[in-house]
């Protein structure tokens, strides 16, 4: 079936380091979601991305959807410990109805 | 305040005993959603409602059952809960089930089945 995979599974850095979250889907997606899940707390829509190639920035953090809109990434720049936590991608499958999440990527931050 | 409302938000009982966990959007959503969440495994999806009386299986239906009689309600029924269904199970719901509207997530039930 249609499978959402992101990478890497647990990412820790230095306060101030970059990181990256990659998700890949075994089928092209009409569209891309991604949120935010804090320690303990239930995820957060951070942002959508429709368009083939697209590029959005918020703030630090700059979501990517892949050319052939199979790929998405999450780059943050510098980051804070307020970036702790899990983010997930999420596509709709192909007939509707459902939102097939990533297994998502769990940051930690090292002040 | 737009909100989705879960309860109880901690629960612990014992194989074979029913219940349910209720889930409530102020939204006037018609796409709810059932998930839960374990280590390593991600969200995954247990039922969705695309609208009241409309309710279809997720990727991990087995052991629960839903119902949609009321647009704002779509509550989660383990009728025989059993060690393997303890999970922390979000409720979400969003504008539509075209996959475009962004969910908006309840803060949880975390489930111990002894």
């Amino acid at each position: 079936g249609q499978q959402v995979m992101q990478i890497p599974q647990y990412q820790h850095v230095q306060e101030g380091e970059d990181f990256t979250t990659y998700c890949n889907s075994s089928t092209t997606l009409s569209n891309i979601q991604w949120y935010k899940q804090r320690p303990g707390g239930h995820p957060v829509f951070l942002i959508q991305l429709v368009k083939s190639g697209e590029v959005k920035k918020q703030k630090r953090l700059t979501f990517q959807f892949g050319e052939a809109k199979k790929n998405s990434s999450l780059h943050i720049t510098a980051t804070q410990t307020t970036d702790v936590g899990t983010y997930f991608c999420a596509g709709p499958n192909n007939q509707g109805g459902k939102l097939i999440f990533g297994q998502g990527t769990e940051l930690s931050v090292k002040p | 305040e737009a909100q989705v409302t879960q309860n109880p938000r901690y629960l612990i009982t014992v194989t074979g005993k029913k219940l349910t966990v209720t889930c409530s959007q102020n939204m006037n959503h018609e796409y709810m959603s059932w998930y839960r969440q374990d280590p390593g495994l991600g969200l995954r999806q247990i039922y969705y409602s695309m609208n009241v009386e409309v309710t279809d299986k997720g990727d991990v239906p087995e052991g629960y059952k839903v119902s949609r009689k009321e647009k704002r309600n779509f509550p989660l029924i383990l009728e025989s809960p059993s060690p393997n269904q303890t999970s922390l199970y979000f409720c979400a719901s969003s504008q539509t089930g075209t996959g475009y509207n962004e969910q908006f997530f309840g803060p949880g039930t975390r489930l111990t089945v002894l």
